[in-house]
Order: structure tokens, then sequence, then C-alpha cells
């Protein structure tokens, strides 16, 4: 059974097309996120769903648009993509309550704009 | 605003010796410190926490309040341990949790 999972694990696209990612946890979790791994490895917050309601916004351009039609969803769609978009995008998951600060992490959707 | 560091980007070990990864925090609350892991083709992963006092794989580390640290430390390191280790920072307030830079490990035969 997949906890979190996302789609497609790879992408490869054109600069200045759109693309979208998904991602689904079955964990009933209430807290959902994506990261973006850059080249160095670097992991970094973008956005941070809770019940559906955007919680935590990093800087990160207004291309990036992320929606979630229920809490076990958070989808990613990028606009107008660039090359520095290229990244390693992690979806993950955790019950805010709790607040363990254990994350679950999907396996990444590796993502090419040439 | 919180930051993780660490400073040693890759470290390579032979297989028996000891191995530290170093962690350095920034923040003026009380953090709660995590080690994250990353196997090769692998997600990440949760390798331990600093409040549950545990050792997991033979790692352990330890939170020092006075030097900010959290180095993840193994007496004697396996091949299997080679992987993107990556320590994280969560404070009270909320459920972010901030990665430092990762440091790849690596263990030689």
């Amino acid at each position: 059974d997949t906890a979190v999972s996302q789609t497609p694990k790879y992408l490869v696209t054109q600069m200045g097309n759109d693309k979208s990612i998904k991602c689904e946890q079955n964990l009933g979790h209430d807290t959902m996120y994506w990261y973006k791994q850059d080249s160095k490895k670097f992991l970094k917050i973008m956005f941070s769903y809770n019940n559906k309601e955007l919680i935590i916004n990093e800087t990160v351009p207004n291309r990036f648009s992320p929606k979630s039609p229920d809490k076990a969803h958070l989808n990613l769609h990028i606009n107008s993509l660039e090359l520095g978009d290229s990244a390693v995008y992690f979806c993950a998951s955790s019950h805010r309550d709790t607040n363990t600060g254990e994350l679950f992490f999907g396996e990444g959707s590796r993502l090419t704009v040439l | 605003a919180q930051r993780v560091t660490q400073p040693e980007k890759l470290l390579s070990v032979f297989k028996g010796a000891p191995v530290e990864l170093k962690c350095n925090y920034s923040y003026s609350g009380s953090p709660e410190l995590f080690w994250y892991v990353q196997y090769s083709r692998q997600r990440l992963q949760l390798l331990l926490r600093h409040i549950s006092r545990e050792s997991i794989k033979g790692f352990t580390a330890d939170l020092n309040k006075g030097e900010t640290s959290f180095h993840l430390k193994k007496p004697f390191a396996q091949e299997e341990d080679s992987a993107m280790y990556y320590c994280a920072l969560s404070t009270t307030s909320g459920s972010r949790l901030t990665f430092g830079e990762g440091t790849q490990l690596t263990v030689n035969p």
C-alpha cells in the first residue's frame, strides 16, 4: 500500500508549457506539503495545506499554483515553465495535531524543462 | 527565522569506521530536531527525532542546546548506511519543517 503517491514520476517538457503534478495520501493526514529539491539536493518547502486551507506559502513564483480538492489530495500546477523549474518535487503529508514532525514523503516527481 | 546548517555536503568513510554528520541550527525558541534519510532510489524517511532519544540502525543524535547542534553519530559505519542525510528542525508553533542542505554519506568497503 502506497502511503503518499505522486504522478508522474518523470516529466520532460519544453519551456513555456504548463504542467501538473498530482499527489494523494491514504494515511488520513490533514496536512500536505510540496517541497522542491534542486540540483544540489537542497530541500525547500513551497506550500502547505491543512484541511484544504493554505497555511504555508513560501516565496514561490505565482506561476506555481497548488490546489487541494480535499485533504487527501494536493496537486501542483506550474504555468509557463522555465529552465530553473527543473528539479525533483516531493509531496509529503503529516497529522498536524500530533505535530511529531514526522513527514511522510512521496517518491518524488523529477521535472526536466528543456 | 529558523535555519539548519549541515557544513559537509559530502562525507566518505570506510566500513567499520565511526561516522559523524554535523548539524547546527538557529532558532530562538525550543526546537524539535530530526534526522531524515534518503537511500538511493527510495523516498525520504524519518530516521530519528531528538525527543525520542532512541537509537535507530545504530545511529544516535544528541541535542546540544548550548552549541545549538544535533550531530548524527554511528560508531561503526556499514555500507548500507550510504545515503543522503538531512537534518531538520520543527518549531513548536506549527508543523513547518526546515531542512538543512543535506550530507551525502558514502561508506566504502
